[in-house]
């Protein structure tokens, strides 16, 4: 069975770099795109980008000049930086593995991790 | 960006009631539209995706409809773990984009 998981620093300052590592065990990042997703507390989802194993990416606008998706395939790894946080980037942040190639949603999801912006 | 509107925003019912969500696209998804349950505290799970594709693992009770700029989530009777928070998405186009959510609650 397929398990991912989120690990990374909770709490961020202003300004600073969110980094987050997701963990995929249980099958091989490989042939897979790999998404990161995020929720505010209380609110719905937002799509930040998604990562082939290959490397290429495709970033959420609204995030775009922020935003840093990475893989590590001898790691089974993926990596999401976020740069100039503020208060409005706290949320639980997701990292997901999209089913059927590209097109047919979010099979597999980490339990998440709470990020807290905060001074 | 496609923006989703779902509809409604939060309904009570009671175990063994069927229940319908709408799900309406800003423009025409085609069909990768797909369906999430989320519990609280939990991540959210595929339950529907292309639509009307039940995800492998759920149960038939769940099924999905439409195409272009509709689109439904209906639950033909009520379970007590069904009550929960439904989410849809959209995967035909960057950047992906989610439903503000349906909360089923308890009559």
């Amino acid at each position: 069975q397929v398990q991912l998981q989120e690990s990374g620093p909770g709490l961020v300052k202003p300004s600073e770099t969110l980094s987050l590592t997701c963990t995929v065990s249980g099958g091989s990042i490989s042939t897979y795109y790999w998404s990161w997703i995020r929720q505010p507390p209380g609110k719905g989802l937002e799509w930040i980008g998604w990562i082939y194993y290959s490397g290429s990416t495709n970033y959420n606008p609204s995030l775009k000049s922020r935003v840093t998706i990475s893989v590590d395939t001898s790691k089974n790894q993926l990596s999401l930086k976020l740069s100039s946080v503020s208060a409005a980037d706290t949320a639980l942040y997701y990292c997901a593995r999209v089913q059927g190639g590209y097109t047919y949603g979010f099979e597999y999801w980490g339990q998440g991790t709470l990020v807290t912006v905060s001074s | 960006d496609i923006q989703m509107t779902q509809s409604p925003s939060s309904l009570s019912a009671s175990v063994g009631d069927r229940v319908t969500i709408t799900c309406r696209a800003s423009q025409s998804v085609t069909s990768y539209l797909n369906w999430y349950q989320q519990k609280p505290g939990k991540a959210p799970k595929l339950l529907i995706y292309a639509a009307s594709s039940l995800q492998s693992g759920v149960p038939s009770r769940f099924s999905g409809g439409g195409s272009g700029t509709d689109f439904t989530l209906t639950i033909s009777s009520l379970q007590p773990e069904d009550f929960s928070t439904y989410y849809c998405q959209q995967s035909d186009s960057t950047p992906w984009t989610f439903g503000q959510g349906t909360k089923v609650e308890i009559k």
